[in-house]
């Protein structure tokens, strides 16, 4: 069974600030996504992570994904109170049978 | 566009008592999908549909069946509830092929008594 760890698990941060959110998983994985889920809602992705080295960004987010380290990344630059939602990782591989595997999720707060 | 559509958005169920969720898409999408969510824990498969006439388990499936009526149709059956099962449920679908991500509905309430 593939195994998502992210952290942290809650992040506190001031407006204008930077931070890194990890997400390590345990096996092989050829696809990694990004979803955000503001309380009370639904979830929404954000990025789609497919080889080595990608990375995307839209706005103050940027994802990025190291295969070989079993690791992604999820980098606020400049945080925004707009920001202040919870974010998972969620990783697959054709060879599980299209399942999908979600990190614990990390709750972002962003203070002004 | 409606997406992924869930029914009902809350309920209340006591001990023991049955219950079906309903989920409908409009993407004409192969793949559909029931996790739970509850604090702490992220969202844990609870069963799968890859494609119209297949289902499968995923992490958490014991208190559940589901049923693939059509395409676009996925319902999450509790036989007798336990206050275990008091969560958040969400549906979500996504072509079977390919990489993209999944889509969710808004969530069904659920709290068992």
């Amino acid at each position: 069974e593939l195994k998502v760890e992210q952290n942290p698990l809650f992040l506190s941060m001031q407006e204008g600030k930077n931070y890194t959110i990890y997400c390590n998983y345990s096996t092989t994985s050829d696809r990694l996504y990004w979803y955000r889920q503001d309380p009370g809602k639904s979830l929404e992705s954000l990025f789609v992570l497919l080889s080595n080295g990608a990375v995307k960004q839209e706005g103050r987010l940027m994802a990025s994904l190291d295969t070989k380290a079993r690791l992604s990344t999820l980098h606020i630059t400049a945080a925004v109170h707009d920001l202040s939602a919870t974010y998972f990782c969620a990783v697959g591989h054709a060879n599980t049978g299209n399942q999908f595997y979600f990190g614990t999720g990390t709750s972002l707060t962003v203070i002004p | 566009n409606a997406g992924v559509t869930q029914t009902p958005k809350f309920q209340v169920l006591k001990t023991g008592q049955s219950m079906t969720l309903q989920c409908a898409q409009d993407m004409n999408h192969n793949s559909m999908y029931w996790y739970r969510q509850d604090p702490g824990m992220g969202l844990r498969l609870i069963y799968y549909s890859a494609s119209e006439g297949t289902t499968d388990k995923g992490e958490v499936p014991n208190g559940y069946n589901v049923s693939r009526l059509n395409k676009r149709e996925f319902s999450l059956r509790l036989e007798s509830a336990a206050p275990s099962q008091t969560s958040v449920y969400f549906c979500a679908s996504r072509e079977y092929l390919g990489n993209q991500p999944q889509h969710f509905g808004d969530g069904t309430r659920l709290s068992i008594l």
